[in-house]
């Protein structure tokens, strides 16, 4: 099956700092790839849409230049979150689609606590 | 993104018991997909239903699909533990929908 990697699985950074989390597909190539950002017992909320070698299409309310999003290849899209602060920790979900179904391969996600 | 309420938000049952949950909208969907998320993960997909009307089986799960596309359901026959978790249905209408959750929890 479609395997999609995330990485780093955890990540504890400073405010003020920023991080990077990438999104693999190991073994198909995905056109487009989501960033989904989870709040404790809550459903998955979406960031933005990111389509490869175009720029990425952000949800009502989320911050462009806060989640810089890149997709450069076929099978990695980042998800930069800028200037952190305590807020944005949250559980962070990437997922890519292959197939003309709009099936989506979810990555493990990655945990985000910001002091 | 429009919404797919999903039903009921929260279930908490005891190991072989049967449940269903359902997943409903306003809009018509070319495709529904059934996740199961457990926690620190990411959702694994279930199944998708493609054809108004459709039924598919897994296992102890069975997932329907309406007949205009409109809603799914997922019925679970004599629930277990390792069933618990937090069940998604998206759709693909115009844009792609996501469903509010519902979280399962099996108790021995």
């Amino acid at each position: 099956g479609a395997v999609v990697s995330q990485h780093p699985s955890r990540v504890i950074c400073k405010s003020g700092t920023s991080v990077k989390i990438e999104c693999r597909s190991l073994d198909f190539q995905a056109t487009t790839m989501f960033w989904y950002r989870q709040f404790p017992k809550q459903s998955l909320m979406l960031m933005a849409t990111s389509n490869e070698g175009s720029k990425a299409t952000y949800e009502q309310g989320v911050e462009k230049d806060k989640f810089l999003i890149n997709h450069a290849s076929l099978t990695l899209s980042t998800l930069t979150v800028t200037s952190a602060h305590p807020e944005d920790s949250s559980f962070y979900i990437c997922s890519a689609v292959s197939g003309g179904v709009y099936e989506q391969f979810f990555g493990p996600g990655t945990r985000l606590t910001v002091l | 993104t429009q919404l797919l309420e999903q039903s009921p938000q929260f279930l908490s049952i005891q190991e072989g018991e049967n449940l269903t949950v359902y997943c409903n909208s306003s809009s018509v969907f070319s495709s529904l997909q059934w996740y199961r998320q457990e926690p620190g993960e990411g959702p694994v997909l279930l199944v998708t239903v493609v054809t108004g009307g459709e039924v598919k089986k897994l296992k102890r799960l069975t997932f329907q699909f309406g007949d205009a596309r409109k809603d799914s359901s997922l019925h679970i026959t004599a629930a277990q533990p390792g069933d618990t978790g937090l069940y998604l249905c998206t759709g693909t209408a115009s844009k792609l929908t996501f469903g509010t959750g519902t979280r399962l929890q099996v108790t021995l």
